[in-house]
């Protein structure tokens, strides 16, 4: 089935760096964009970007440009989000989520949704 | 920035019609969607491209789009249908996609 697994909760000082893994199984990896999205505690839902895992290109929210980075691996099927200079108002649950258009196409659904992953910015 | 606008809460009976709004500026020329999150758990889609719904979501669950707004209709509504529901759609440019406030249903 298809599925999406996330690494696990983090804690981190704030000014630190935090890297999420996202393990996507049960379809083909570079068929699908995916994208991430966060939720602080009691808040809603926060797009941040989005990655083409065949060719690697990203298109980052204007508010989290120059301290995300969002990679891949084909070889484990892996998509990573690093969000750097940490600070508290990060601290937040970080999800990865499938575009359910085939690639070359995106900005469709968000049809699968990893498990999320906690992430506490805290001196 | 563009900016989705739903309702902070709606509140209906078990067996009524929830229906819950969405309005932006870029619906017209952008497809809306919609999912469903209870606490605890990773949002689910329940409509997408305005009005179709996926595999396994019940037929309760219904989208449609006038102009600037879209709404999630909800018929029958059960106990089960309590949660916290958020529209999303790219901007009218199409180069970034937003969500939605958030409308917290509540079955009484």
């Amino acid at each position: 089935q298809v599925q999406l697994v996330q690494s696990g909760a983090e804690v981190k000082k704030p000014g630190a760096s935090v890297k999420v893994s996202c393990k996507a199984s049960g379809y083909t990896f570079t068929s699908h964009y995916m994208h991430w999205v966060r939720q602080a505690p009691g808040q809603g839902l926060e797009w941040m970007g989005i990655i083409n895992p065949s060719g690697g290109s990203t298109t980052y929210a204007q508010k989290f440009q120059g301290r995300l980075t969002m990679t891949r691996d084909t070889s484990t099927s892996k998509v990573y989000m690093e969000l750097s200079s940490l600070r508290s108002e990060d601290t937040a649950v970080y999800y990865c989520a499938r575009d359910r258009a085939l690639a070359p196409y995106y900005y469709d659904a968000m049809d699968v949704w990893g498990q999320g992953t906690t992430v506490t910015v805290s001196s | 920035s563009y900016e989705l606008t739903q309702p902070p809460s709606v509140s209906v009976s078990p067996g009524q019609t929830a229906r819950i709004t969405c309005s932006g500026d870029a619906l017209p020329k952008q497809f809306a969607y919609w999912y469903q999150q209870k606490p605890g758990q990773a949002p689910m889609l329940v409509i997408y491209k305005d009005t179709e719904r996926p595999s396994g979501i019940p037929e309760r669950f219904s989208g449609s789009s006038s102009g600037t707004a879209v709404t999630l209709t909800i018929s029958g509504v059960q106990t089960e249908d309590e949660a916290d529901y958020y529209c999303q759609s790219p901007d009218s440019s199409g180069t970034y996609v937003i969500f939605g406030g958030g409308t917290k249903l509540t079955v009484l």
